[in-house]
């Protein structure tokens, strides 16, 4: 198993410009979902999904969007990007809501100028 | 607003010592509470967790403690090695949802 694949590591946009973060995992998780970590403030939920069709807002959600088709996959959409938006971005998912572990993707490393 | 503050911010430990980091929760709500490891340049993963219904649990040389009526619970790694510096965060799961509030990560340095 390839376990949580993120594409692609790093990325340079200017402000404006839209893009899709790619997440995969191969592991028939039911759950996913994006955070974002930036120094000094730990890793903080976008959005999650509870499985395809089904998804939700976290703490930080505005300027992005997700959707999820199918079980696999859960991608996340930079609108229209900003600085602020300058972040390290991971993707995780697991296999039931309940005290089960999350397993991360290695990240993707997104600059907007 | 941040739910989970973890401290300290750093750490700094000699081989073969013990390292604490404390964190502290408002949300009553919260029902587990996993911490994770992060090295350089990867995803967190996780290394031990505990529901609020448990005191302690040990796996290996990591121990959670947890005292549910301070709202607040520790991560304490014995016989530190150098192979445990890496980024640690705590985390707390509002019951009934996937949603998790991490803290804001203790980076420790284990001295050789």
């Amino acid at each position: 198993n390839a376990g949580v694949t993120q594409t692609p590591k790093f990325q340079v946009l200017k402000t404006g410009q839209s893009m899709t973060l790619q997440c995969a995992q191969d592991m028939n998780h039911e759950y996913m979902s994006w955070y974002r970590q930036d120094p000094g403030m730990g890793l903080r939920l976008i959005h999650y999904s509870v499985g395809a069709g089904i998804t939700d807002q976290g703490e930080v959600p505005n300027g992005y969007n997700v959707s999820r088709s199918t079980t696999e996959d859960f991608p996340l959409r930079l609108l229209s990007a900003a600085p602020s938006q300058t972040s390290v971005y991971f993707c995780a998912s697991s296999f039931t809501r309940d005290y089960h572990e999350q397993f991360f993707g290695p990240g993707t490393r997104l600059t907007v100028l | 607003q941040q739910q989970v503050k973890q401290s300290p911010q750093s750490l700094i430990v000699q081989k073969g010592g013990i390292s604490i980091i404390n964190c502290a929760y408002e949300n009553t709500a919260f029902d587990y509470f996993p911490w994770y490891q992060q090295f350089p340049g990867k995803g967190p993963a996780l290394l031990i967790a505990i529901r609020p219904d448990v005191s302690e649990k040990k796996e290996g040389r990591f121990t959670i403690s947890f005292n549910k009526s301070a709202k607040q619970f520790s991560l304490h790694i014995m016989d530190s090695q150098p192979g445990d510096s890496a980024t640690y965060f705590c985390a707390a799961k509002t019951s009934g949802t996937y949603k998790y509030i991490f803290g804001t990560g203790t980076r420790l340095k284990v001295l050789a």
